[in-house]
């Protein structure tokens, strides 16, 4: 399995808090993602990133801001978290190699975050 | 736009055969994954096409037609452990990011 950590594994906050969510990888892969899993939707793409300092917008990035200082680390900030953020936030790593030249996506544990 | 649909829920038997299917709409196709995802916890790959035809892996293989814009994951000697949800996902053009459908919640029976 690839190795793929996040952290905090849970949290409460309130509405209007800054909140920050963290995926790390061990994998050195190029492509790191951040999705939200909510019930009825497919997993929706909030934002990505190809390399180090090299990011881009999903199709639900309005409220959201990452960073990538390392490789190994990719950061999702909710700026001043709502109640319609209450999600589960995976974050998935990708890379192109002899194994997988498909570029499959491994994802980490999740995040389980309430926003009240 | 782009679209994939599954069906939302499916009922089998243990020891039983169930295909799940997945259709899409895409502007451009360059891949199509399954995910196996139980409840709490992360997607795990399950299997790639993007050629037509059938990849088998052990119990559960897949099938791809193209021209048709429709896939199947099809599972044999179902397991209790196989009740999960099921996620499909397309990559509709050369870049690295997947279209994914809502997935199909499996009920096995004993």
């Amino acid at each position: 399995d690839a190795g793929i950590t996040q952290s905090p594994r849970h949290k409460v906050t309130e509405t209007g808090t800054p909140v920050t969510l963290r995926c790390h990888q061990t994998e050195n892969h190029r492509y790191m993602y951040w999705y939200r899993q909510d019930p009825g939707h497919g997993l929706r793409l909030i934002h990505y990133s190809y390399g180090v300092k090299d990011t881009d917008k999903g199709e639900v990035s309005d409220g959201y801001s990452v960073s990538r200082s390392k490789t190994e680390d990719f950061l999702l900030t909710l700026e001043s978290a709502t109640s319609s953020q209450t999600s589960v936030y995976f974050c998935a790593i990708s890379e192109s190699t002899l194994r997988t030249p498909q570029e499959t996506q491994y994802f980490g544990p999740g995040t389980r975050l309430l926003v009240l | 736009g782009q679209n994939i649909d599954q069906p939302t829920e499916m009922t089998a038997t243990e020891g039983a055969i169930v295909q799940i299917n997945c259709t899409y709409q895409t502007s451009g196709f360059n891949g199509l994954f399954w995910y196996q995802q139980h409840a709490g916890e992360a997607p795990t790959f399950l299997s790639y096409n993007v050629l037509d035809g059938l990849e088998e892996k052990g119990r559960f293989s897949s099938f791809l037609s193209r021209s048709k814009g429709y896939s199947y994951l099809l599972l044999k000697e179902l397991q209790m452990k196989d009740s999960a949800s099921y996620l499909c996902a397309v990559r509709a053009d050369s870049n690295y990011q997947l279209i994914w459908g809502a997935g199909t919640k499996l009920i096995i029976k004993p």
